[in-house]
């Protein structure tokens, strides 16, 4: 069964102080693993795609990067505009559209 | 271009009514998940559809159920509810089956 493991469950940082989330998988050959992010009372809100390990993806203060087992989460220079939940997802390459999502981290930074 | 919209946003229902949730994709995708999220269980998949056919199906009940229809339209339907239903409905849409998916802002359901 695909698995998602997201860490740590919360963190809380100081504007500015640089940090990574964590999301580990085990899926039956993966097509696709994608980072979302998540305020209150909203949707997820897509943020990168990544396919194959050693792919790294940027957007502004966010970089995602993968490998065979895990995926991190790089956030340079937080802002309080950053937090939210970030969920970490992975497709199959067998099954169609279906996205298994972790439970994802809340990020909270302070000014 | 307007993203993905769903309706009603909020509902509150009670026990062992049914109810029926609308989802309209991003203009030109024809692929429609859905998504159950809450707080114990996380987000997790429901349904999808692909012109109009249901493709692949998660592990809930027959008491779920949906619908695509030609313009893309998907709708949802929950019957006999039951208090574990209460969750927040997202529903997902991609240009095709595979493509990443954008999601609305989701259907709050109460069930009392």
């Amino acid at each position: 069964e695909d698995q998602v493991t997201q860490s740590p469950e919360a963190l809380r940082l100081q504007e500015g102080e640089s940090s990574s989330l964590n999301c580990s998988y085990t899926v039956s050959g993966l097509r696709g693993l994608f980072w979302y992010r998540q305020d209150p009372g909203k949707g997820p809100e897509f943020l990168f795609t990544l396919y194959s390990a050693g792919e790294e993806k940027e957007k502004e203060r966010l970089k995602a990067t993968l490998t065979k087992k895990e995926s991190f989460l790089h956030i340079t220079a937080p802002k309080p505009e950053d937090s939210a939940t970030y969920l970490c997802a992975v497709q199959a390459k067998i099954g169609g559209n279906k996205l298994v999502f972790g439970a994802g981290t809340i990020l909270r930074v302070k000014s | 271009k307007a993203g993905v919209t769903q309706t009603p946003r909020y509902l509150i229902k009670t026990r062992g009514q049914q109810v029926t949730l609308s989802c309209s994709p991003i203009s030109g995708h024809r692929s429609v998940s859905w998504y159950q999220q809450t707080p114990g269980q996380g987000l997790q998949f429901l349904f999808e559809y692909f012109s109009e056919t249901q493709r692949n199906k998660g592990n809930f009940p027959g008491r779920f159920s949906g619908r695509q229809f030609s313009n893309s339209r998907s709708e949802m339907n929950v019957s006999t509810l039951e208090l574990g239903d209460s969750a927040l409905y997202l529903c997902a849409s991609s240009l095709l089956i595979t493509d990443t998916q954008y999601f609305g802002p989701g259907t709050r359901l109460t069930v009392l």
